[in-house]
């Protein structure tokens, strides 16, 4: 199966604070995204990668940045949190299943909480 | 309008009943359509995906496409407590790169 890690499950930070959110996948797929998750918005992208050191903003990318200096690892950054980026985070990545099919698959999440 | 409409629920079924889950998109365009079920506090896991029109079956789960009416469901039959969930449905404009976007989910409650 394909597992899509991320390295912190719960974070709490402070307005101003930098913040990493880290993400590892273990099946070799060039694609990786970054979503966020709130009640009543649903998911929405904030920035994926199609190969290494490549991006592309997402719906929402204001505020956020991200890095891809490896296939396996994408990383979100918040360079000064603010409290409307509490949410949970989530990473995921695609590619082709036994089946052929291209799907996307999640890593558990991340909760932010900036205080 | 949101590129991708759900009905935000709850939808109540006794267990044993089909459940049906709707789900209306705006881009003509699409190609490629999924279904995700979310359990509380969990991220998203696919349970099915359809490319053309008509149903594609999948033990209890049913996924059906309307390309004309840019409406796709899904039915789940014989549904148990266990199926009680939030269902996303996510909507791609082709089908190679999956950029998808994402209905904010429908939330199913299975009673026994």
């Amino acid at each position: 199966d394909v597992k899509v890690t991320q390295s912190s499950r719960y974070l709490v930070k402070r307005t101003g604070e930098k913040v990493f959110l880290e993400c590892v996948q273990d099946m070799d797929h060039e694609n990786m995204f970054w979503y966020r998750q709130d009640p009543g918005l649903g998911l929405r992208l904030i920035y994926f990668s199609y190969d290494v050191k490549m991006k592309e903003k997402g719906d929402i990318p204001e505020g956020y940045s991200v890095s891809r200096e490896k296939k396996e690892r994408f990383s979100l950054i918040l360079e000064s949190a603010s409290t409307n980026q509490t949410s949970m985070y989530l990473c995921a990545s695609s590619g082709l299943n036994p089946s052929g099919a291209n799907v996307l698959t999640f890593g558990a999440g991340s909760r932010l909480t900036v205080l | 309008q949101k590129e991708v409409e759900q009905n935000s629920g709850p939808l109540s079924v006794p267990e044993g009943a089909i459940a049906s889950l709707n789900c209306t998109y705006s881009d003509r365009v699409s190609q490629s359509f999924f279904w995700y079920r979310q359990y509380s506090g969990k991220s998203p896991e696919l349970i099915m995906s359809i490319y053309s029109n008509g149903d594609k079956e999948d033990g209890r789960f049913t996924a059906q496409l309307n390309k004309a009416s840019q409406y796709v469901s899904l039915l789940i039959r014989d549904s148990q407590p266990s199926d009680s969930a939030t269902y996303l449905c996510a909507v791609n404009r082709n089908t190679g790169f999956q950029k998808l976007v994402f209905g904010t989910g429908t939330r199913l409650l299975v009673s026994p």
